[in-house]
């Protein structure tokens, strides 16, 4: 099925760091979810945006929904240990209820 | 708050035993979703339901059927289970309506030998 293309698909980040990462579509979403799944558990959901320019915060976490509609970024400020695990974007289009997700993004604490 | 919840977190089961996965959500929720997750290709959605007795197939139904006779409770079969069905399972529930945003539980993680 489709995919969003989620970059980067990993990054090593300092402890105190801000981290970006962002998803892309070929086709336009009328929702952007984001998700966190840490090892062994399933997805959690993080933010949901569901108009075009929206920017929702959830903590030290922020969301936007791209004004073109076909993308999406999360922002982590002030990095912390916990924050390691995987990030997931999910999108919805016109489709069922299927959502379309992009590949994650791991996130690594370095030593 | 949303709660899913899933049979097992761990099964062991071998070639061409019939495997049953279910999952329990608390929320009245109107669709639910059954995913596999491999490392590597992200999760693919097998198969979703948006009402009681209600199904359709998603993007890797082949091997598996579903039932739901209960709103909160979806079931996932794998009739003859094979090797290549060993993944991590989870399960997703959803309002429906305009609301896209699916609660996850836990997992299973499958192992068939």
């Amino acid at each position: 099925g489709q995919q969003l293309n989620q970059s980067p698909q990993s990054m090593f980040i300092q402890e105190g760091e801000d981290v970006s990462m962002n998803c892309t579509s070929s086709s336009i979403f009328n929702t952007w979810l984001w998700y966190k799944q840490d090892p062994g558990e399933g997805p959690v959901l993080l933010i949901a945006l569901y108009k075009a320019g929206e920017l929702t915060s959830n903590g030290r976490l922020t969301a936007q929904f791209g004004i073109t509609r076909k993308d999406s970024f999360l922002n982590i400020s002030a990095s912390i240990p916990s924050d390691v695990g995987i990030y997931f974007c999910a999108g919805h289009g016109d489709s069922n209820y299927q959502l379309i997700w992009g590949a994650g993004t791991k996130l690594i604490i370095k030593p | 708050d949303v709660k899913v919840t899933q049979s097992s977190r761990y099964l062991v089961k071998r070639t061409g035993e019939k495997v049953f996965l279910e999952c329990v959500q608390d929320m009245d929720h109107e669709n639910m979703f059954w995913y596999r997750q491999d490392p590597g290709l992200g999760l693919r959605l097998i198969y979703f339901s948006y009402d009681v007795k209600m199904k359709e197939k998603g993007d890797i139904p082949e091997g598996y059927s579903v039932s739901r006779e209960k709103k909160e409770r979806f079931s996932l079969i794998l009739e003859s289970a094979s090797t290549n069905q060993t993944s991590m399972y989870l399960c997703a529930s959803g309002a429906g309506g305009i609301i896209y945003e699916q609660y996850f539980g836990p997992g299973t993680r499958l192992t068939v030998t």
